[in-house]
């Protein structure tokens, strides 16, 4: 079935550095999205992607869909202590709105 | 509401007995979605709605799950004879937008289920 894989699982990184992490599939996505999960919260929606090679951003987010579609990227720039957390991304199955999740990336940050 | 709203947000079951979770969508939002979430992973699509139609249960992992939303608003997910392998968090989603903004969907914080 469709599959998402991110990479990397988890980062360790200094408070005012840039983030890249990506999600992969075998399989063509026509939208993705980028979630953040915070410990005892459900996930937040950040950044919703919908053509091949877009470029969103949102405040120090920017998200980008992959021209091959199966493939998305997600930066953060100047990296501060409540970017903590586990990034995921989703797409919606085809034909289906149902959405399939990659097993996240897990982000800490080193003050 | 301004946003989705689960209850209880924890629960605590003895296996065997049955647990019943209460989702709150936002108001209109004519879709309604259930995941379950193990811990370490991403969540895992269970059952969707749309208004009181239940469209698709093909993520229900057993009978003894069971998934409604009578009058299209409020949705129940209902598990009977819980087993320790029932232990995550169910998370409940909800979205309205028509065209490409239809896949946005708006997650509660979740119920973690905890089977002893």
């Amino acid at each position: 079935g469709q599959q998402l894989n991110q990479s990397p699982q988890s980062m360790f990184i200094q408070e005012g550095e840039d983030v890249s992490m990506n999600c992969t599939s075998s399989s063509i996505f026509n939208t993705w999205l980028w979630y953040k999960q915070e410990p005892g919260e459900g996930p937040v929606l950040l950044i919703a992607l919908y053509k091949a090679g877009e470029l969103t951003s949102n405040g120090r987010l920017t998200a980008q869909f992959g021209i091959t579609r199966k493939d998305s990227f997600l930066n953060i720039s100047a990296s501060i202590p409540s970017d903590v957390g586990i990034y995921f991304c989703a797409g919606p199955r085809i034909s289906a709105q149902k959405l399939v999740f990659g097993q996240g990336t897990r982000l800490t940050i080193n003050p | 509401g301004a946003g989705v709203s689960q209850s209880p947000r924890y629960k605590v079951a003895k296996r065997g007995q049955d647990v019943a979770l209460r989702c709150d969508p936002i108001s209109g939002h004519v879709s309604l979605f259930w995941y379950q979430q193990a811990l370490g992973q991403g969540p895992e699509f269970l059952t969707y709605f749309q208004n009181e139609a239940q469209l698709d249960k093909s993520g229900l992992p057993s009978d003894r799950f069971f998934a409604e939303r009578p009058e299209g608003s409020v949705s129940t997910l209902k598990i009977q004879r819980t087993q320790q392998e029932d232990s995550a968090v169910y998370l409940c989603a909800s979205s309205s937008r028509s065209g490409q903004g239809v896949n946005e969907q708006y997650f509660g914080p979740g119920t973690r289920l905890t089977v002893t």
